[in-house]
């Protein structure tokens, strides 16, 4: 069975500090999809990146950048030079190969609060 | 750019009757799903639904459940007799049908809020 594990319940930092929010997977699958989400408190469910398992290329994508290990089963996500507008909520979720129609198993997320 | 819509956004009901929440996918998507948020909590998976049929359901998604897609554009999520514990955001998602690549991506709509009383 798949499992997504975000240890980090709440973090809090002053705006422009860098925050790294931890997603640890477990899956008996070697082919399988990981996503991280956001969700403002507005309520919806941001999608943010995409990785398949044999993409271990770490993604930069302007102060959002992500690093994948396979070997620790990690998928970790920062944000450098915080600002208040990145408060949210934010989920790491894993899916098992399929053809368009797998689930997503979903951490139990990280509140991530920015103090101006 | 197109997006997942929901309505409606909140839907108060009382306890033993029928709701149905409405979700419109973004146009090109053949993959359609449901899943619910209860109040501070994770985002779980209910069900999935391709070609006009059930792909996948979890456990949560038992007989007082049912979807539908009653035209070419709407999906449904229709609870027949809420429960209290049925209190929670429902959101639809939506993914386009990958060319043979695994999975795709997950559109999420805005989510209805769901209060049984």
């Amino acid at each position: 069975a798949q499992k997504v594990t975000q240890a980090q319940t709440e973090i809090s930092v002053v705006e422009k500090e860098d925050v790294t929010l931890d997603c640890v997977y477990e899956t008996r699958d070697t082919t399988y999809y990981l996503f991280w989400y956001k969700q403002p408190p507005s309520g919806e469910l941001v999608f943010l990146i995409r990785r398949n398992s044999f993409d271990e290329q770490n993604e930069i994508s302007g102060r959002y950048s992500w690093n994948f290990q396979k070997s620790t089963s990690s998928f970790n996500f920062t944000i450098t030079a915080s600002q208040v507008v990145d408060s949210a909520v934010y989920f790491c979720a894993l899916s098992e190969a399929g053809f368009g129609n797998e689930k997503l198993t979903f951490g139990t997320g990280t509140r991530l609060t920015i103090i101006p | 750019e197109p997006e997942v819509t929901q309505t409606p956004s909140h839907q108060v009901t009382q306890m033993g009757q029928e709701v149905i929440l409405r979700c419109v996918p973004i146009s090109n998507h053949l993959y359609f799903y449901w899943y619910r948020q209860i109040l501070g909590q994770k985002v779980e998976f209910l069900v999935s639904f391709y070609n006009n049929e059930i792909s996948e359901k979890s456990e949560i998604f038992d007989d007082q459940f049912s979807v539908e897609r009653p035209d070419g554009s709407n999906f449904t999520l229709k609870i027949r007799s809420t429960k209290l514990e049925d209190s929670a955001m429902y959101f639809c998602a939506s993914s386009e049908e990958p060319p043979g690549q695994g999975t795709d991506t997950q559109y999420f709509g805005p989510g209805t809020r769901l209060t049984v009383l």
